[in-house]
């Protein structure tokens, strides 16, 4: 079965400092991956996905992630940290058993000081 | 604007009383997902349906009901509230059937159940 594990429920940054979230994954098929992003009382949005070719992904607001086959892992950066990035992040891979259904991670909440 | 709405926003009921939660998608999307979102468990899958007339449970479903007579609504069903079922729902809503499209979310239900 497939599963998600994001280490560290809680993340804290300073403003500027790089952004780093763990996600790792089991997966028997090759994986589509997703990053998704809360912001407080609304719902989910996608940060960025990875499907096929190139490992490195980019999405909005300056996030990236790589895929690494090697160590299952998706984790998520960002250089510089924008107290606008003060939210709940969560990593999804989707089940192979159907069509576009996500399996989550429990996500990890960044908070971001001055 | 197409979008995804939830309603209402915020219940309160009582124990043993069946309530229904409400989603409505106007992007036309064959795919439509019921969450649950509890702290420490990230969201997990209610129920899900690919089309009219189709509906399938997901990971915790016990409880729970929804039934697809329109591509529009999805609505969800809990048939006797139990406090167990306090909770933050989440519908969602995606295109097509594959296991790379992305999601959309609603804005979400936040259920109490005394």
């Amino acid at each position: 079965a497939q599963s998600v594990t994001q280490l560290g429920s809680h993340v804290s940054v300073s403003e500027g400092a790089l952004v780093l979230l763990r996600c790792n994954y089991s997966s028997s098929v090759p994986p589509y991956l997703f990053w998704y992003v809360q912001y407080p009382n609304q719902g989910l949005q996608l940060l960025l996905k990875y499907t096929t070719g190139a490992t490195l992904v980019k999405g909005i607001n300056g996030f990236e992630a790589e895929f690494k086959k090697s160590e299952t892992s998706f984790h998520l950066t960002k250089p510089s940290a924008h107290m606008s990035d003060a939210a709940e992040y969560f990593c999804a891979v989707s089940d192979s058993g159907g069509y576009n259904k996500l399996i989550f991670g429990a996500g990890t909440r960044l908070a971001v000081h001055p | 604007d197409a979008e995804i709405t939830q309603s209402p926003r915020h219940k309160i009921t009582e124990t043993g009383r069946q309530v229904t939660l409400a989603c409505h998608q106007t992007w036309n999307h064959n795919n439509m997902f019921w969450y649950r979102q509890d702290l420490g468990h990230g969201l997990r899958l209610i129920h899900y349906s690919y089309g009219v007339q189709d509906t399938n449970k997901g990971e915790v479903s016990d409880g729970y009901s929804v039934s697809r007579s329109n591509t529009e609504d999805l609505p969800l069903t809990l048939e006797s509230a139990a406090s167990s079922q306090t909770s933050v729902y989440f519908c969602a809503s995606s295109p097509g059937t594959t296991g790379t499209d992305t999601q959309y979310f609603g804005p979400g239900t936040r259920l109490t159940v005394l």
